[in-house]
């Protein structure tokens, strides 16, 4: 069983451009959640999408955006990148929306903005 | 809304000696609740979950947990500490949001094992 990646892993850019995160769930999982951690803290719930459509938001603006696709597989966009975006961004695949489903992470995508 | 509440950003104890990470929530209704692991340049990596079917809840590499609802909390604990355990714990707490599970994290702690 294949578990949750994500590409690439480091990525460095200058404020105000574009970034494109992409992640893989597990096998037979349909939910995609997409989480953002600053450097000692602990993560923050950006948005999940579920069988391709979003179906809930955390705090973060609209420049934060992503998709689904097909084979449940997902992409984090953020444009107009600012210095705070300097983070880990975390992907989580689940089976479904239940309150006790486990969420299981990939490793992360280390972001630097300068 | 639902929150948890990690009591010690930094905990240190010898190898061998018991490790007790400290978890609080705050929740209106009967929580679902994770303790995850992180070690260095990694993601996350489930410890264990309480979903209400036992109180006492049994996790990978020797760790465990108990959920006590009269005092909220939601201790990590292992009886003897290897060098292997020694990364950032985060307990986190499952709420549903405009229909999608969020988790929300604590601060984390950090876990330091002397020899």
């Amino acid at each position: 069983e294949t578990g949750v990646t994500q590409s690439p892993t480091h990525l460095i850019k200058t404020r105000g451009q574009q970034v494109t995160l992409r992640c893989s769930s597990q096998s037979g999982h349909n939910t995609v959640s997409w989480y953002q951690q600053a450097l000692g803290q602990g993560p923050q719930f950006i948005f999940q999408y579920y069988r391709e459509e979003e179906n809930g938001r955390g705090n973060f603006p609209p420049r934060f955006s992503g998709l689904q696709f097909p084979n449940y597989s997902s992409e984090l966009n953020v444009n107009a990148l600012e210095l705070d975006d300097s983070a880990l961004y975390l992907c989580a695949s689940s089976k479904g929306l239940a309150g006790g489903d486990t969420q299981y992470f990939g490793p992360g995508t280390r972001l630097t903005v300068l | 809304a639902q929150s948890v509440t990690q009591l010690g950003s930094h905990v240190s104890v010898s190898e061998g000696a018991l490790v007790l990470l400290r978890c609080n929530y705050s929740s209106s209704v009967p929580p679902y609740l994770f303790w995850y692991v992180q070690y260095p340049n990694q993601g996350l990596q489930l410890l264990l979950k309480y979903t209400s079917a036992a109180t006492l809840v049994k996790g990978i590499n020797g760790f465990e947990a108990e959920f006590k609802k009269s005092e909220t909390s939601f201790h990590l604990t292992k009886p003897s500490a290897h060098m292997s355990d020694a990364a950032e714990y985060f307990c986190a707490v499952s709420t549903i949001i405009q229909g999608a599970q969020k988790l929300v994290f604590g601060q984390g702690t950090r876990l330091t094992i002397n020899p």
